[in-house]
């Protein structure tokens, strides 16, 4: 089975822009969930969708959204980028609630 | 509010000793609790999870305890080698809430060969 694959690994972009990322979970999984790493502030949920719903939300500003789509692949999309947006962002995928998450490689953003 | 808490947050130790890597949660509602590794520029990989409803579980060289009524968690890896260097996070979450997982700030664990 294919784990969790992010796109794109790495992506460099100027403040003020705006950047998407997407994941396409593992086949079957229906949850997909977002977090944004950071050293100083550690791994943070962003959201969660299931079946195209976002169920959760996490303490970020509204600049940080996302979808999902009917064969479940997400994507995040940040809008005005700031410098402290630059972090690895995770997406974890699982089959229902509360259970195992699988995490992919991650999108490591820069802004400059 | 949610908050995990993780100790040491680096660790030492020889080739074939012992690691023990301590959590402590706030949410008593919280009944599901996976261990994650992360090794340099990949995603965090589960290890091991236990709910609240068991007090022990054990894969291999990896164990992991739960006591509820003190609300702490700990991971055990007992012969440890130097391809368990990594980062380590323990994370709590609870039913309604979707896949939010609150992660411990994480231990950097080196084994020293």
């Amino acid at each position: 089975k294919a784990g969790v694959t992010q796109t794109p690994r790495y992506l460099i972009k100027t403040r003020g822009q705006q950047v998407t990322l997407s994941c396409s979970p593992i086949s079957g999984h229906r949850s997909v969930s977002w977090y944004q790493q950071t050293p100083g502030q550690g791994l943070q949920f962003l959201f969660e969708y299931f079946s195209e719903t976002q169920r959760n939300k996490g303490n970020f500003p509204g600049r940080f959204s996302g979808r999902q789509f009917s064969n479940s692949r997400s994507e995040m999309n940040v809008s005005t980028l700031e410098l402290g947006d630059s972090a690895l962002y995770l997406c974890a995928s699982s089959d229902r609630m509360n259970t195992e998450a699988f995490f992919g490689q991650g999108t490591r953003l820069t802004v400059v | 509010g949610e908050n995990v808490e993780q100790h040491p947050s680096t660790l030492s130790v020889q080739e074939g000793d012992s690691a023990v890597i301590k959590c402590t949660y706030s949410d008593s509602a919280s009944n599901y609790f996976p261990w994650y590794k992360q090794e340099l520029g990949k995603g965090p990989q589960l290890i091991i999870d236990i709910r609240s409803n068991v007090g022990e579980k054990k894969d291999q060289r990896i164990a992991v305890t739960l006591n509820k009524t003190a609300k702490h968690f700990s991971l055990h890896i007992t012969e440890t080698q130097p391809e368990d260097s990594a980062v380590y996070f323990c994370a709590a979450s609870r039913d309604n809430q979707g896949g939010k997982l609150i992660f411990g700030q994480g231990t950097e664990l080196s084994v020293k060969p």
